[in-house]
């Protein structure tokens, strides 16, 4: 089945402390991407990755890192959460960047981040 | 940069119509996407419209693209309590980015 996997699913954590959230696909897609979700904000880019090792800033980059090292993983780094970093987090994936039918975004569950 | 626009709350009636609003300011996405995503899950892509077409229709669902107000529209016919969710509507940014609109929340009274 294709689809968009992401771990952990929900976590609590405390400020400073580094976590890693996991995204994986199994599509063979070129394009990843990670967005935050806030109340009356929508979804918001945080970085995105054309392929292996190509990797750049969204819109909202401040406090994350990411890596690229194969083609199905993109892991989302807060090397020292703090608690604006407290929301909902996607992953998605897709072909390329170019959109369409045959092109569509495909999303993760969503992790579920807070940081006391 | 591009910013979308969409009203945040709807409620309906069973059965009836909903039309979900959407603006834009940035007329180059090559296509115009809405997203549906029910409580505690993910987005599910519902249907998208080519930047060059005025309407399409899937089942239920109608999208209108107005290019010249740069107003996209989500019509709902039938409307079911299922259909409770917050729909997104996305554009394409450059670099491959989906630029959201805030999210309008559907309530569908029985």
């Amino acid at each position: 089945e294709a689809q968009v996997t992401q771990n952990p699913r929900y976590l609590i954590t405390v400020t400073g402390k580094k976590l890693t959230v996991t995204c994986s696909q199994n599509m063979n897609h070129e394009y990843m991407s990670w967005y935050r979700q806030d109340p009356g904000l929508g979804l918001r880019q945080i970085y995105y990755s054309m392929n292996v090792e190509v990797t750049d800033k969204g819109d909202v980059p401040e406090g994350y890192k990411v890596s690229r090292k194969e083609k199905r993983n993109f892991p989302l780094i807060l090397e020292s959460p703090s608690p604006n970093q407290t929301s909902l987090y996607f992953c998605a994936s897709s072909l390329s960047c170019i959109g369409g039918d045959t092109d569509t975004q495909y999303f993760g569950p969503g992790t579920r981040l807070t940081v006391l | 940069g591009e910013d979308v626009e969409q009203s945040l709350f709807l409620s309906v009636r069973e059965g009836d119509s909903s039309v979900i609003n959407c603006t834009y300011t940035d007329s180059s996405s090559t296509y115009l996407y809405w997203y549906k995503q029910e409580p505690g899950a993910g987005l599910q892509l519902l249907t998208y419209i080519f930047s060059n077409m005025d309407m399409k229709q899937d089942q239920r669902l109608t999208v209108l693209l107005n290019k010249k107000d740069k107003h996209l529209s989500l019509r709902i016919a039938d409307t079911q309590t299922g259909d409770s969710a917050i729909y997104f509507c996305a554009g394409t940014g450059n670099t491959g980015k989906l630029i959201f609109g805030q999210g309008t929340t559907l309530q569908v009274k029985p």
